[in-house]
């Protein structure tokens, strides 16, 4: 079964610093994995995706992940954070199986940025 | 493209009465996916559809809730009867496919629902 964890639920850092929120996923397959950010009151937006073609994926806004198979990781960074950058943040991982077609979302971290 | 359209945004409705939420999902995805967000706990998948059909139900909470989707642009999530404890933010989100290529889901803006 797939599962996805997020080792934090809340993430505190001051605007210009380095963003870390980790992700790690248990899948017997190669699997699809995505992180998608909540602003408050909106919907959810797919900040980026993971499919094999390459390790290391470029989101908007300035994310990137780096996908670790050997630490079963997918953790998000961003260089330097932003006011705007204040949200939820989920690690998402693709079910499988027939003709299912769900995903697995992670409880979510709040990212919390001071100015 | 407008992207996945939900109505209404916000729902207020007194213990009993029947709720019903709308989803247009995007003009060709194939999947359409209804989910529940509350505090307590977090997004939970409600039931999806492909072509139309429903797949996986298992989320519902209980008959109360009823799905269903008449053609390839519309889906309704009805409620009836509805209770406190189905207050909580609804989420319509659509997919072009399974192919890993685009299997990436696109979220509506939610219907929040207040039941007194």
């Amino acid at each position: 079964a797939q599962s996805v964890t997020q080792l934090d639920s809340h993430v505190s850092v001051s605007e210009g610093t380095p963003v870390l929120l980790r992700c790690n996923y248990s899948s017997s397959y190669s699997p699809s994995l995505f992180w998608y950010v909540q602003h408050p009151n909106k919907g959810l937006q797919l900040l980026l995706k993971y499919t094999s073609a390459a390790t290391l994926v470029k989101g908007i806004n300035g994310f990137e992940a780096e996908f670790k198979k050997s630490e079963t990781s997918f953790h998000l960074t961003k260089p330097s954070a932003h006011m705007s950058d204040a949200a939820e943040y989920f690690c998402v991982v693709s079910a499988r199986g027939g003709s299912q077609g769900n995903l697995i979302f992670g409880k979510g971290t709040k990212l919390s940025v001071k100015p | 493209d407008a992207g996945v359209i939900q109505s209404p945004r916000h729902e207020v409705t007194e213990m009993g009465q029947e709720v019903t939420l709308r989803c247009k999902p995007i003009s060709g995805h194939d999947y359409l996916f209804w989910y529940r967000q509350t505090m307590m706990r977090g997004l939970e998948l409600l039931i999806y559809f492909n072509n139309n059909v429903p797949i996986d139900d298992s989320g519902m909470p209980e008959d109360r809730f009823s799905a269903k989707m008449p053609n390839a642009s519309f889906s309704t999530l009805k409620i009836q009867p509805s209770e406190p404890r189905d207050s909580a933010v609804y989420f319509c989100a659509s997919s072009p496919g399974l192919h890993s290529a685009y299997n990436e889901q696109f979220f509506g803006p939610g219907t929040r629902l207040t039941v007194l």
